[in-house]
């Protein structure tokens, strides 16, 4: 079983809709959750990170975790063109000191 | 630009053959992590360094692999022996643990082909 586990897409929105991308994880001590950004060709680039139960917020992005069904998500509102990238989840799980464990990414188009 | 740099962006190879990559992390950043990255799959975990000292290692890393990090601030990733199978992104990424903050900042990478 895999660490981290997404939906790798693409996942398609048009331009101003929500889109929402989820993210499970295996360890259930489990403690911080990141999502960055990766456009083709770059590295990635953190957007949000989140620690506790709930939703936090910023700007257009919402992240939300829910440690008791081991889920994370990203809610991106107001979707625009330049937010076409894979979006990577990445766990840092207990008792494995600074390892970060990501999942393969989900590819997300925003159209016009 | 995140302040961290990698040198070279590129590298071609012959299979057999040795390659060093250098990653120059933000100054004042103690931790320094190395990824490799397939295409279609996120970074793996390959090693972290606090200071000069490496504290973990993946247990996926082939002994061909060996990074060092001498002074504490710039560290380089060598692999031997090279394989068609290396062929990836190599990323290195700085962190500084600052009032709880865990963010990393990964550098421009380093891609790999091996012929």
């Amino acid at each position: 079983q895999k660490e981290v586990e997404q939906n790798s897409g693409p996942l398609s929105v048009p331009e101003g809709a929500i889109a929402s991308l989820n993210c499970t994880y295996s360890d259930r001590g489990s403690q911080s959750f990141f999502w960055y950004r990766q456009y083709s060709g770059k590295s990635p680039e953190l957007i949000m990170f989140i620690y506790s139960n709930g939703d936090k917020e910023d700007g257009r992005f919402t992240a939300q975790l829910n440690k008791a069904s081991q889920y994370v998500s990203l809610l991106i509102r107001d979707s625009q063109p330049s937010d076409s990238a894979t979006y990577l989840c990445a766990v840092n799980p207990s008792g494995t000191g600074n390892q970060f464990y990501f999942g393969t990414g989900t590819s997300l188009t925003v159209i016009p | 630009d995140t302040g961290v740099s990698q040198d070279p962006r590129h590298k071609i190879t012959k299979r057999g053959q040795n390659v060093t990559f250098r990653c120059d992390p933000i100054s004042e950043h103690n931790r320094l992590y190395w990824y490799r990255q397939t295409l279609g799959q996120g970074p793996e975990f390959l090693t972290y360094f606090q200071n000069e000292a490496q504290l973990e290692k993946s247990r996926l890393l082939s002994d061909r692999f060996s990074a060092e990090r001498p002074k504490g601030s710039f560290s380089t990733l060598e692999i031997q022996r090279t394989e068609q199978g290396d062929s990836a992104m190599y990323l290195c990424a700085s962190r500084k643990l600052a009032g709880g903050l865990n963010e990393q900042f990964f550098g421009p990478g380093t891609r790999l082909t091996v012929l």
